[in-house]
């Protein structure tokens, strides 16, 4: 069983769309981190949190730990074909423990 | 920020040859880095933690024998696959913690057994 679990696995939207990815988990995260990662290229982080309830901003992406740390979500306003990726989350349940990644969603921007 | 440069990013080998795929850090110390495959349209698969001056920490189902890793300094990891066979093409990926709290992957290495 998957310590991590995504959904959607997978989507594909049209250029200009909002969407929303979700990374759940029944465990206690003291961080958790997302991912996103380009054909043919290893993942490269985008965004750490580590409070209950934090909301972060990276340009068109919002990120927010749930306020049980226990999910988080990624959502992206305006969608462009750049977006198009793999989009990993991963957690750590204690701090300083190497983190466990989910299986992803594959995220598909079409213009 | 910190970089992991990953060797070769392609390679062609034939059925029962080995190949060593290189992980280093350039501007950082890692003592620990990790190795995932990955198959096409699939997520990581994590298959052993690599620790400088020790042992490899193989994960369940991975074979220690075909996959060899040696961390023999702070800023190199190397996995070889031993005796190759088409299905172990695949994309493998290295990684290593930055010190900062993240990980920062290599670009990763198409393997092709033919």
């Amino acid at each position: 069983t998957q310590l991590l679990e995504q959904s959607p696995q997978f989507l594909s939207i049209q250029e200009g769309e909002n969407l929303t990815v979700y990374c759940n988990s029944s465990s206690v995260f003291s961080s958790l981190q997302w991912y996103r990662q380009e054909p043919g290229e290893g993942p490269v982080l985008l965004v750490t949190v580590v409070t209950g309830g934090e909301v972060k901003k990276l340009k068109r992406l919002t990120f927010q730990f749930g306020d049980a740390r226990k999910d988080s979500s990624l959502h992206i306003t305006a969608a462009q074909p750049g977006d198009t990726g793999l989009y990993l989350c991963a957690g750590a349940v204690f701090y300083g423990q190497n983190f466990v990644f989910g299986p992803g969603t594959r995220l598909s921007v079409l213009p | 920020g910190a970089v992991v440069s990953q060797h070769p990013s392609r390679v062609i080998c034939k059925s029962g040859t080995s190949v060593k795929i290189e992980c280093r850090s350039l501007d950082f110390q890692a003592t620990t880095m990790f190795w995932y495959r990955q198959f096409p349209k699939q997520s990581l698969m994590l298959m052993a933690t690599s620790n400088e001056g020790s042992k490899a920490t193989y994960e369940q189902g991975v074979e220690k024998d075909k996959f060899l890793i040696n961390h023999a300094s702070l800023t190199l990891s190397t996995l070889t696959v031993t005796s190759a066979h088409p299905e172990d093409s695949s994309f493998y990926i290295c990684s290593a913690r930055d010190g900062v709290g993240g990980y920062t992957f290599g670009s990763g290495t198409r393997l092709t057994v033919v």
